[in-house]
């Protein structure tokens, strides 16, 4: 069965230094990946995306993403976070095929921000 | 163009009962999922529809049901409430039920 890890449950960054946020999948094929973000109480905004191509994709808000698929892995990165960058951020994959609708989400990562 | 709108958005429940939640697709989107939201289990999915067709399903048990109307909105139902069915649902639509998808604001159960 497909997987979805985030190693980091947590973690604690100051405003202006560099983030990676890490995630590992397992699956046999290439699949759609995500990363969502989701602030307190509120819904999923899609970030990023990769479906194909490019290995390092550009999202909103300054984030980008690099798909390595030696290592299965598709980590966020920001070169300077801001104080608003605090939520919960969650990489997920889609297997594509005949998964209509469904994503396989990581457990997620709480990023703190601090001054 | 409006997002996904869920309603509603808080509910309290006792145990025992059953509830109907909402959810409004983006305007051109025929595809709906939800999911469940808990600290404990993270994000689950629990079905999908598409024109009024339930394409792909999780593995929750038969309390939790679904259905799609030919506006493409869809409602959620669960029965005989429990406990651990407190959880914030989540509604998400897209185009054709692959790819990204784009979350509503959820609707949060508690269950008393």
């Amino acid at each position: 069965a497909q997987s979805v890890t985030q190693p980091d449950i947590h973690i604690t960054v100051s405003e202006g230094a560099s983030l990676e946020l890490r995630c590992n999948y397992s699956y046999g094929a290439t699949p759609y990946l995500f990363w969502y973000v989701q602030s307190p109480g509120q819904g999923l905004q899609l970030l990023l995306k990769y479906f194909s191509g490019d290995t390092l994709v550009q999202g909103i808000k300054g984030f980008e993403a690099e798909f390595k698929r030696s290592q299965s892995s598709f980590n966020l990165r920001k070169p300077s976070v801001h104080w608003s960058d605090a939520a919960e951020y969650f990489c997920a994959v889609d297997a594509g095929g005949t998964s209509y609708g469904k994503l396989t989400f990581g457990q997620g990562t709480i990023l703190t921000v601090h001054p | 163009k409006a997002g996904v709108t869920q309603t509603p958005r808080y509910l309290i429940k006792t145990r025992g009962q059953q509830v109907t939640l909402s959810c409004s697709p983006i305007s051109g989107h025929r595809s709906v999922s939800w999911y469940q939201q808990t600290p404990g289990q993270g994000l689950q999915f629990l079905f999908e529809y598409f024109s009024e067709t339930q394409r792909n399903k999780g593995n929750f048990p038969g309390r939790f049901s679904g259905r799609q109307f030919s506006n493409s909105r869809s409602e959620m139902n669960v029965s005989t409430l429990e406990l651990g069915d407190s959880a914030l649902y989540l509604c998400a639509s897209s185009r054709e039920g692959a790819g990204e998808l784009f979350f509503g604001e959820g609707s949060r159960l508690t269950v008393l």
